[in-house]
């Protein structure tokens, strides 16, 4: 079946570090790739997403590239900041691997930026 | 445009009791998601609604249920419930099934003491 791995955390960072978060999935045929992230006490927010290999996403300086070759989707962001603290989430839509149309999440990072 | 809404936010419910959640989707979206949320398990995808009609179930006992009306709202039901359903359940909508983002709400937080 469909999976997600997230590279383990937590992850504490200074505030204008580089940010890379790992994220890689098994799939068969061509998921789209989500990311997404929630802020203490709330939902999940959509952060960006790729549909087919190479695409690539990007939302608030945040930056991940469907690699189908390495099953890979990692987000990155060149400067964080204090507010990006959150937990992120790596997610797949299997809609055309035959596996319907749900979300399988992989188990989430939590990042905190320090001033 | 109101995003995803859910009731109640907070739950507080005894072993063995029912509970219903409710989820309001984003005007004039059609399909509604929910899933379980746990420290141990993360997100899990319970089921999906379209049209009235469940059309996807994840991996949980026949406990869990859910319907979907014909305004698009949905709810979900657990029976009997247990100590391991403690969890945030969150409800999530988008325009239609496939390649449609989907809107999660603020969840509800269901405690079983």
């Amino acid at each position: 079946g469909n999976s997600v791995t997230q590279m383990e955390g937590p992850v504490t960072l200074s505030e204008e570090a580089f940010l890379t978060i790992n994220c890689t999935y098994t799939a068969t045929g061509y998921p789209s790739l989500f990311w997404y992230v929630q802020y203490p006490g709330e939902g999940l927010q959509l952060l960006l997403k790729a549909t087919k290999a190479d695409d690539k996403g990007s939302n608030k300086g945040f930056e991940a590239t469907y690699r189908k070759e390495t099953t890979s989707f990692h987000l990155e962001k060149g400067s964080v900041q204090v507010s990006d603290s959150a937990v992120y989430f790596c997610a797949l839509d299997g809609h055309y691997t035959g596996a319907n149309s749900k979300l399988t999440f992989g188990k989430g990072i939590t990042l905190s930026v320090r001033p | 445009k109101a995003g995803v809404t859910q009731t109640p936010r907070y739950l507080i419910k005894t072993r063995g009791q029912q509970v219903t959640l409710s989820c309001s989707p984003i005007s004039g979206h059609r399909s509604v998601s929910w899933y379980q949320q746990t420290p141990g398990q993360g997100l899990q995808f319970l089921f999906e609604y379209f049209s009235e009609t469940q059309r996807n179930k994840g991996n949980f006992p026949g406990r869990f249920s859910g319907r979907q009306f014909s305004n698009s709202r949905s709810e979900m039901n657990v029976s009997t419930l247990e100590l391991g359903d403690s969890a945030l359940y969150l409800c999530a909508s988008s325009l239609q099934r496939g390649l449609y983002e989907q809107y999660f709400g603020p969840g509800t937080r269901l405690t079983v003491t």
